[in-house]
């Protein structure tokens, strides 16, 4: 079955430092990827997706390349800063079976200190 | 703001009582979905209705039920509550039947058994 596999937190860093968050996937068929986000207090919202192979989501300074060749969704921003800490979670959706909800990873907290 | 409301914003009850949790969602959207989310199992997807008929269901325990509504609000129904459904519950709401619609989540319900 389809499934998200996301790394391990917590994740501390310092202000301006790189993020990656890796997310890995198994799926059947062309599923649709997504990262959500959590801020502390809040429910989560979408931060970004990607439809097909190649697409690169992008929002807020992040991005993520759907990656077919390695089942890959890494999250990338090149220099965090402190309002950046939540939880983000990696999610998938594939529209081509019977299953149509949204598979979860189990989502990753980063803590950025100034 | 999601546009979607969840009532009560707060709850404590005892073992053994029944609460009933109230989502709302964004105008236009039909589908309602219904997560749990504690520190030791994470983001669980419960339930999932789309224009009133159930879809899907995940992880969801037998002490626990939920309908949507012709006006497309939901409600979910925790009965014969346990210390262990201490948690989080989100509702979020798409305008699509299909996980690959971005979902709106609220501020959520903490519930807090005694």
């Amino acid at each position: 079955g389809n499934s998200v596999t996301q790394m391990e937190g917590p994740v501390t860093l310092s202000e301006e430092a790189f993020l990656t968050i890796n997310c890995t996937y198994t799926a059947t068929g062309y599923p649709s990827l997504f990262w959500y986000v959590q801020y502390p207090g809040e429910g989560l919202q979408l931060l970004l997706k990607a439809t097909k192979a190649d697409d690169k989501g992008s929002n807020k300074g992040f991005e993520a390349t759907y990656r077919k060749e390695t089942t890959s969704f890494h999250l990338e921003k090149g220099s965090v800063q402190v309002s950046d800490s939540a939880v983000y979670f990696c999610a998938l959706s594939d529209r081509a079976g019977n299953n149509r909800k949204l598979i979860w990873g189990l989502g990753t907290s980063l803590a950025v200190n100034p | 703001d999601s546009g979607v409301t969840q009532t009560p914003k707060h709850l404590i009850t005892a073992t053994g009582q029944r609460v009933t949790l109230r989502c709302s969602p964004r105008s236009g959207d039909l589908s309602v979905y219904w997560y749990q989310q504690s520190l030791d199992q994470g983001l669980q997807f419960l339930i999932h209705y789309y224009n009133g008929e159930e879809r899907a269901k995940g992880n969801i325990l037998e002490r626990f039920s939920a309908q949507q509504f012709p006006d497309l609000h939901s409600e979910l129904n925790l009965s014969s509550l346990e210390l262990g459904d201490s948690a989080l519950y989100f509702c979020a709401s798409s305008v699509g039947n299909g996980g690959w619609y971005e979902q709106f989540f609220g501020p959520g319900t903490r519930l807090t058994v005694l």
